[in-house]
């Protein structure tokens, strides 16, 4: 079955340090991938997209991620984290011509300390 | 900029009653979607819709659930008969092409008690 992993539930940083946020899928089909953010009692807001084209996307914010289809990866980084970044972070797969459904992984709280 | 709606806000409904979710997408979407959250559980997706009809839908999606377009603008997600398990933050999401981004509503927090 296709599944997205975010293998960290939770993520205590400081603030100004360097974050990444891990995201696995299992896929042997082309894939389009997104990161979302939830801010507490909001709804999903687009960070960033991966379509097509170059491996490294920048998305809102300051963050960027990286696919690597050969690990199946789709890690979201930031190199300065803020107080304000303090949210949960989605990340999320559709696959090509399979009706464009977003499967989610479980979530991961970033937690930005001052 | 154009941005996805929904109403209410917050539901609060007995078990067994309908409820009716509504969600306006952006106005030049043609592709819909419904999800859930269960508190502290991922986003589920519910059903997708296109061209008035449903493309595909989960096995959440049961009897108890529908959808509809009863107009230019506005989306529905009905539930039949509301059960404990319903309890849930829904989520309306349109796009302008399948499989591609996809646009939230800040979504509607369902309680049945």
């Amino acid at each position: 079955a296709q599944s997205v992993t975010q293998l960290d539930s939770q993520v205590p940083v400081f603030e100004e340090a360097p974050v990444e946020l891990r995201c696995n899928y299992s896929s042997s089909v082309s894939v389009y991938l997104f990161w979302y953010v939830q801010y507490p009692n909001q709804g999903l807001q687009l960070l960033l997209k991966y379509l097509s084209g170059s491996t490294l996307v920048k998305g809102i914010n300051g963050f960027e991620a990286e696919f690597n289809k050969s690990q199946t990866s789709f890690h979201l980084r930031k190199p300065s984290v803020h107080i304000s970044d303090t949210a949960e972070y989605f990340c999320a797969v559709s696959y090509y011509n399979q009706g464009g459904k977003l499967i989610f992984g479980q979530g991961t709280e970033l937690s930005v300390k001052p | 900029e154009p941005e996805v709606t929904q109403t209410p806000s917050h539901q609060v409904t007995q078990m067994g009653q309908e409820v009716i979710l509504r969600c306006v997408p952006i106005s030049n979407h043609l592709y819909f979607y419904w999800y859930r959250q269960i508190l502290g559980q991922k986003v589920e997706f519910l059903v997708s819709f296109y061209n008035n009809e449903i493309s595909e839908k989960s096995e959440i999606f049961d009897d108890q659930f529908s959808v509809e377009r009863p107009d230019g603008s506005n989306f529905t997600l009905k539930i039949r008969s509301t059960k404990l398990e319903d309890s849930a933050m829904y989520f309306c999401a349109s796009s302008a092409r399948p499989s591609r981004e996809q646009y939230f509503g800040p979504g509607t927090r369902l309680t049945v008690t």
